[in-house]
C-alpha cells in the first residue's frame, strides 16, 4: 500500500513558469513532510520540509503548501529554471519511524 | 559531497552471486537507512540501523541482510542475486534514531545483475 501518493509522474514547464507537484498521505500520525530533489546519477538531496503546524513554508523559489484537513501537500517552484530539471520526491514520516516516499515526478524545464 | 560515502559506485555481477555494499554515514550521524530504487519505482525502504541496533525493517527480502558496525559504518549484503535485484541502492544517514529530521543520502551503488 502506497503511504504517499504523488502526482504528476512527469511535468514539462516553460522557463519562468510555475511547477506544481502534489502529494497526498493517509496516516494522520505523520508529522514531517520533506521534499527531495534528485539529479541523474546522484542521491536525493533535501530541498525543503514542513511540519503540520504551519500551512506554508517558503525558501527562495521553493514553497511547500500544506493542507492538514485534506491530507495533502504540494511543492511550488516559482520562476522555474532549466537547472531545476530533476526528479522530485515527496515524503512523509512519523517521528521515530522511517520515511515513506512518493513515486517521484520528473520535471523538465524547457528554455 | 553530502558526507555520506557509498562504495562501490557500480557493481556488475552474475545471478546467484553475493555482494556487499558499504556505507559510511555523515560524521556524527547515528542512524543509517538503506533504500532500493528501481527504474519504475520510487525509493523503497529496506532497513534502518541506529547506533548499531536494527531499528526498523521495510520490504527487505530474506536474501538481503545488513549490519551496522561499532564505527557506525553499515554494510548491506545481497545474496542469491536475481535479475530483478538490479537497482540503485542508497544509503542515508541522520543524527537521531527518529525521522523527524531530514536524511542525507549518499550517491548510491548501481547494481547490475546479469
Amino acid at each position: 500500500q502506497q503511504q504517499v501518493k504523488q502526482s504528476p509522474q512527469s511535468l514539462i514547464v516553460q522557463k519562468g513558469g510555475i511547477s506544481i507537484i502534489n502529494c497526498a498521505y493517509e496516516n494522520t500520525a505523520f508529522d514531517y513532510f520533506p521534499w527531495y530533489q534528485q539529479f541523474p546519477g546522484k542521491g536525493p538531496a533535501l530541498l525543503i520540509a514542513i511540519r503540520p503546524d504551519v500551512s506554508e513554508k517558503k525558501e527562495g523559489r521553493f514553497t511547500i503548501s500544506f493542507n492538514k484537513s485534506a491530507k495533502q501537500f504540494s511543492l511550488h517552484i516559482m520562476d522555474s529554471q532549466p537547472g531545476d530539471s530533476a526528479t522530485y520526491f515527496c515524503a512523509a514520516s512519523r517521528t521515530g519511524n522511517q520515511f515513506y516516499f512518493g513515486t517521484g515526478t520528473s520535471l523538465t524545464v524547457i528554455p | 559531497d553530502s558526507g555520506v560515502t557509498q562504495t562501490p559506485k557500480h557493481l556488475i555481477t552474475a545471478t546467484g552471486q553475493r555482494v556487499t555494499l558499504r556505507c559510511s554515514p555523515r560524521s556524527g550521524d547515528l542512524s543509517v537507512y538503506w533504500y532500493q530504487q528501481s527504474l519504475d519505482q520510487g525509493l523503497q525502504f529496506l532497513i534502518q540501523y541506529y547506533n548499531g541496533e536494527e531499528r526498523a525493517k521495510g520490504n527487505i527480502l530474506e536474501r538481503f541482510s545488513a549490519q551496522q558496525f561499532p564505527d557506525l559504518h553499515s554494510e548491506l549484503n545481497l545474496s542469491s542475486l536475481e535479475l530483478g535485484d538490479s537497482a540503485l541502492y542508497f544509503c542515508a544517514s541522520s543524527p537521531h534514531g527518529g525521522s523527524g529530521y531530514g536524511y542525507t543520502f549518499g550517491s548510491g551503488t548501481r547494481l547490475t545483475v546479469v
